[in-house]
């Protein structure tokens, strides 16, 4: 089946950037997600891209893939303390038997931990 | 504000009992969705519903059930038949075209 990996932990110092990494295996892909989790909460879109892009700013977030290589990464800006959370990223291939629901496949998260 | 809301947020139960949590949105979404979440892995789906009165099966379903009488409402039983139910549950919704999933907080479920 699909399958999306990501490391477990980053650590970076505040004001640098961070560079979350994902791989994903389903070629099929057609949206891919990266999400955001707080302690104790749940998981909040902070953006998307669809597989017919190269790449995708919003702010501080670029989100740049290499379909070739079934590759997607997440790059955050001038990283805050308050940017320390677990990242997701995600995959969906298509609607459920044409239905209106989709199969998302999570990553098993990175935790990303900014030192002041 | 227009959400999804999740209750209870925290939940104790004793071994041999049914608990349901409960899941309500008023996005005005068609599709629902129930994600468990144990420490260091990703998101598994149990159940989702595309419409009302309908529902599938997702990945880890045993030992759960769920129902969909109302657009809005999509509660989650977790029975005794669960073997390791103690984890963070997740209910989302999502609305057609990208296919993002909106996440209510969670409930924190934990057998004593």
């Amino acid at each position: 089946g699909e399958d999306v990996e990501q490391s477990l932990f980053l650590s970076v110092r505040e004001g640098d950037s961070s560079v979350i990494n994902c791989t994903y295996t389903d070629s099929s892909s057609t949206y891919l997600y990266w999400y955001k989790q707080e302690p104790g909460a749940g998981l909040q879109l902070l953006t998307y891209i669809f597989s017919n892009m190269d790449m995708k700013q919003d702010q501080r977030l670029t989100v740049l893939l290499n379909k070739k290589d079934k590759h997607l990464s997440l790059r955050i800006a001038d990283t805050q303390t308050g940017d320390s959370a677990i990242y997701f990223c995600a995959e969906s291939a298509s609607y459920i038997s044409s239905g209106s629901a989709r199969q998302l496949t999570f990553g098993s998260g990175t935790q990303l931990t900014v030192l002041p | 504000d227009g959400g999804i809301t999740q209750s209870p947020k925290y939940l104790f139960r004793k071994e041999g009992q049914n608990v349901t949590l409960s899941c309500e949105q008023n996005l005005n979404h068609d599709a629902m969705y129930w994600y468990r979440q144990d420490p260091g892995q990703g998101l598994r789906l149990i159940y989702y519903s595309q419409i009302v009165n309908d529902f599938q099966k997702g990945d880890i379903a045993e030992g759960y059930s769920v129902s969909r009488e109302k657009k809005e409402s999509f509660p989650l039983t977790v029975t005794s038949a669960q073997k390791n139910p103690t984890a963070f549950y997740l209910c989302a919704s999502s609305m057609r075209g990208t296919g993002e999933l909106f996440f209510g907080e969670g409930s924190r479920l934990t057998v004593l």
